[in-house]
């Protein structure tokens, strides 16, 4: 069965330092995944997702992530946080496009930004 | 506004009680999914429908049941609830089964306390 984990519950970054979050899977197949990041009161929002190709994908934000087979992971970065970064972020996986499939969810990582 | 339409906002209920909770999707996509995020679970995939026809089911207690009408709008109706159904519920789509395109859309979720 597929599974996602974001080993870092809570992540605590200075405003303008670098960001990683992490993401490791767990799947048979190529997966197609996905970062979200989810605001206090607001739904989740897409950041980037890769399906295929090049294996460092950028996405809104200045965000990007880089898929690593040999590791199962797809690590979020960010070379510069803001304080409006601030939020909780989640990893996802789904399999090939196909109906009668879900995206499954990590736990999520909390991000909180210093001055 | 994401595109994804979720009612209401807020609900308080009694134990015992039924609710129904409302997602319209965004204009062109065919597949709904609902999800219950709560503080220890996470996001946990509950069901989804595919124009109209359910595709594919999770977590989703016997208590619950959904279903996804003609003008492709979808309902979540949760029965003899218990406390351990507060959560956040959130309704997502997409235009394909799997949500190839772009991913998901969320919607802002329903917060459902039970008390």
């Amino acid at each position: 069965a597929q599974s996602v984990t974001q080993p870092d519950i809570h992540i605590t970054v200075s405003e303008g330092a670098s960001l990683e979050l992490r993401c490791n899977y767990s799947y048979g197949a190529t997966p197609y995944l996905f970062w979200y990041v989810q605001s206090p009161g607001q739904g989740l929002q897409l950041l980037l997702k890769y399906f295929s190709g090049d294996t460092l994908v950028q996405g809104i934000k200045g965000f990007e992530a880089e898929f690593k087979r040999s590791q199962s992971s797809f690590n979020l970065r960010k070379p510069s946080v803001h304080w409006s970064d601030a939020a909780e972020y989640f990893c996802a996986v789904g399999e090939e496009d196909q109906a009668g499939t879900a995206l499954i969810f990590g736990k999520g990582t909390t991000l909180s930004v210093s001055s | 506004d994401s595109g994804v339409t979720q009612t209401p906002k807020h609900l308080i209920t009694a134990t015992g009680q039924r609710v129904t909770l409302r997602c319209s999707p965004r204009s062109g996509d065919l597949s709904v999914y609902w999800y219950q995020q709560s503080l220890d679970q996470g996001l946990q995939f509950l069901i989804q429908y595919y124009n109209g026809e359910e595709r594919a089911k999770g977590n989703i207690l016997e208590r619950f049941s959904a279903q996804q009408f003609p003008d492709l709008h979808s309902e979540l109706n949760l029965s003899s609830l218990e406390l351990g159904d507060s959560a956040l519920y959130f309704c997502a789509s997409s235009l394909l089964g799997q949500g190839r395109i772009g991913g998901y859309t969320f919607g802002s979720g329903t917060r459902l306390t039970v008390v």
